[in-house]
């Protein structure tokens, strides 16, 4: 049973506008949130994580949103690069010791 | 900091043979180490959590015994894929946590391909 989901399997926007990928969780014993990149044959990077006591966390280009109440979490990307071009795993955890639920993944194709 | 390898980074092997996969913390004490496997555009999925000293505790549906996991060391965790067969080919992805953060600082994976 998917706990994290990521509904928009890809993404095309255009460099210099804002990407917006979004996540929807179900288990709400979740506690903290992470964004992760993924390059092909590579593992995750970590990009930006949030606490569920925040609503907001900005990291330079990368922001993420954290609404409890609907259960769902976004990463904004502001401005797009072709370097962001990527897929990106939204990340769960807090439920069972350290372990985390990723969702499916969003790609995202920044284009010149 | 919070760098994480893996090796090999690709392994081709008969079916039958095992093969061992080394994840390696190389900056920090990883408390806790996790094992995932990633098939083509799925997303990754939780094989077996590991802390330094103690056995594996593993997800639904994975066998123990087929997929050895230790984590002798602060640094090293190890996944050895025994009596592999075509079926265990994938993506294996280690990653390492330290005791004072939440993040999963990942390696760059390792493609196993059984023949």
């Amino acid at each position: 049973d998917q706990q994290v989901k990521q509904n928009s399997p890809s993404l095309s926007v255009q460099e210099g506008r804002i990407s917006i990928l979004n996540c929807d969780y179900t288990n709400s014993m979740f506690d903290y949130f992470l964004w992760y990149k993924k390059y092909p044959a590579e593992g995750p990077t970590f990009l930006i994580s949030i606490s569920s006591i925040k609503d907001k966390n900005e990291d330079g280009r990368f922001t993420v949103f954290l609404n409890k109440s609907a259960k769902h979490l976004s990463l904004h990307i502001v401005p797009s690069q072709p370097g962001d071009s990527a897929v990106y795993f939204c990340a769960a955890g807090g439920d069972s010791g350290y372990a985390l639920n990723f969702g499916k993944g969003t790609s995202l194709l920044v284009t010149p | 900091g919070a760098v994480v390898s893996q090796h090999p980074s690709w392994v081709i092997c008969k079916s039958g043979t095992s093969v061992k996969i080394e994840c390696r913390s190389l900056d920090f004490q990883a408390t806790t180490m996790f094992w995932y496997r990633q098939f083509p555009k799925q997303s990754l999925m939780l094989m077996a959590t590991s802390n330094e000293g103690s056995k594996a505790t593993y997800e639904q549906g994975v066998e123990k015994d087929k997929f050895l996991i230790n984590h002798a060391s602060l640094t090293l965790s190890t996944l050895t894929v025994t009596s592999a067969h075509p079926e265990d080919s994938s993506f294996y992805i280690c990653s390492a946590r330290t005791a004072l953060l939440y993040e999963q600082y990942f390696g760059p994976g390792t493609r196993l391909t059984v023949t």
